[in-house]
């Protein structure tokens, strides 16, 4: 079955650490995004990316990094410079940016990062 | 700037009791509005896409409506296990790459 595999579904991070959350679809779609959700929060966008070896940033990509250099992974890196990391991380992904129809986002079960 | 806004924040309604969820955007170019439902701890689940205003899409007591600037999930006779946060996206048109932002959601409680 098609899907978005996100790992691990739990990680724990101590202070000035980097931690690498990982994203993997094999929806052979184009387009990869990160979220971060806060407890009662709606997603708020960290990183996209609509094509390989190409990302930009969302409205919070402070502390944060992505790579994308193979169209089926997306991996996020929380870093030390991210002063408050605890929350539920979503990625998402979605066909080609041209496509006029289908163009729902799929989302993985998400990985809750907990800062001890 | 593009934004997305979801009311209410919170709503509590008895089984049976109709209701509706309102999702209204200032974005420049619409490729496309979203309904998501999350449960506790999960990923979104998509259920409804719309593209263009006076569009509707069913399923089974849920019904999505498209307006140029809002759209509403209407929640007919309501069960408790529709009990989740319904979250609203849109995906951004032309000169925005694809950007899919989302509302902050809003979280139903249907009690028996």
């Amino acid at each position: 079955d098609g899907g978005i595999t996100q790992s691990p579904k739990y990680l724990f991070r101590k202070e000035g650490q980097n931690v690498t959350l990982s994203c993997e679809q094999n929806l052979n779609h184009d387009a990869m995004y990160w979220y971060r959700q806060d407890p009662g929060q709606g997603l708020r966008l960290i990183y996209y990316s609509q094509i390989v070896n190409d990302f930009q940033k969302g409205d919070i990509a402070e502390g944060y990094s992505v790579s994308r250099e193979k169209k089926e992974s997306f991996p996020l890196t929380v870093t030390s410079a991210q002063k408050n990391p605890t929350a539920f991380y979503l990625c998402a992904s979605t066909r080609d940016r041209n496509t006029l129809t289908n163009t729902e986002a799929f989302f993985g079960q998400g990985t809750r990062l907990t800062v001890v | 700037e593009d934004q997305v806004t979801q009311s209410p924040e919170a709503l509590r309604l008895q089984e049976g009791e109709s209701s509706s969820l309102n999702c209204s955007y200032t974005v420049s170019g619409l490729r496309g509005l979203f309904w998501y439902r999350q449960d506790p701890g999960k990923g979104p689940e998509f259920l409804f896409t719309l593209y263009s205003a006076g569009e509707e899409k069913e399923k089974e007591r849920l019904k999505a409506t498209l307006t140029k600037k809002e759209s509403f999930l209407h929640i007919t006779a309501p069960k408790p296990e529709d009990s989740a946060t319904y979250l609203c996206a849109v995906r951004l048109g032309s000169g925005n790459t694809g950007k899919l932002i989302f509302g902050q959601g809003t979280t139903l409680q249907v009690k028996p």
